[in-house]
């Protein structure tokens, strides 16, 4: 099946850092890559959704300016979370989306955030 | 917006026994319902899904069901496994359309 991978898995920064987190689609051309923020033993929440080479769409209530999105490619999406506090402290969890339906949407293993 | 509400939050099973997770959605124009299973640590991983031009679909042990009508649908699982154990998500939404809606999760334990 498809494979979306991302790095780093886990990250610990100190306040006012900035982290970048990859997301890659490993066999396939993602057209859209998705990007979620899971909390302790909740659910996921939708941050934004990119598009190659296009700017993302940012789900209402997600600061664009904090979390910044870059899809340079069919298959590469990046979140970087620019001056990084501990409430940004999260599990983030991108998925990637290929040229069939909504059941080509993969997810990638997450990345643990945490924000000293 | 769409709401999707999820039910039980945990779930605890003798081993062999069945398992069934219930979800409701609100928006009548919703017509793509997948299910997830995430491990601890993990990204979610997509175990079934339904269109709502069916109302049932079955895969070894696992089956869903989908009543449009009341906008409610179920995860079954039978003869579960130790294995089974992870936290399930339902979510919904416009198929071809970006967004998923997801439940709040279940965690299910099946005792060996």
């Amino acid at each position: 099946g498809a494979v979306v991978s991302q790095h780093p898995s886990r990250v610990i920064c100190k306040s006012g850092t900035s982290v970048k987190i990859e997301c890659r689609s490993l066999d396939f051309q993602a057209t859209t890559m998705f990007w979620y923020r899971q909390f302790p033993k909740q659910s996921l929440m939708l941050m934004a959704t990119s598009n190659e080479g296009s700017k993302a769409t940012y789900e209402q209530g997600v600061e664009k300016d904090k979390f910044l999105i870059n899809h340079a490619s069919l298959t590469l999406s990046t979140l970087t979370v620019t001056s990084a506090h501990p409430e940004d402290s999260s599990f983030y969890i991108c998925s990637a989306r290929g040229a069939g339906g909504p059941e080509t949407q993969y997810f990638g293993p997450g990345t643990r955030l945490l924000v000293l | 917006g769409e709401n999707v509400e999820q039910h039980p939050s945990t779930l605890s099973v003798q081993e062999g026994d069945s398992a069934v997770i219930k979800c409701t959605y609100s928006d009548s124009a919703s017509n793509y319902f997948p299910w997830y299973k995430q491990e601890l640590g993990k990204g979610p991983q997509l175990i079934i899904d339904i269109r709502s031009n069916v109302g049932e679909k079955k895969d070894q042990r696992i089956a869903v069901t989908l009543n449009k009508t009341a906008k409610h649908f179920s995860l079954h699982i039978t003869e579960t496994q130790p294995e089974d154990s992870a936290v399930y998500f339902c979510a919904a939404s416009v198929y071809n359309f970006n967004k998923f809606y997801f439940g709040s999760g279940t965690k299910l334990n099946v005792k060996p």
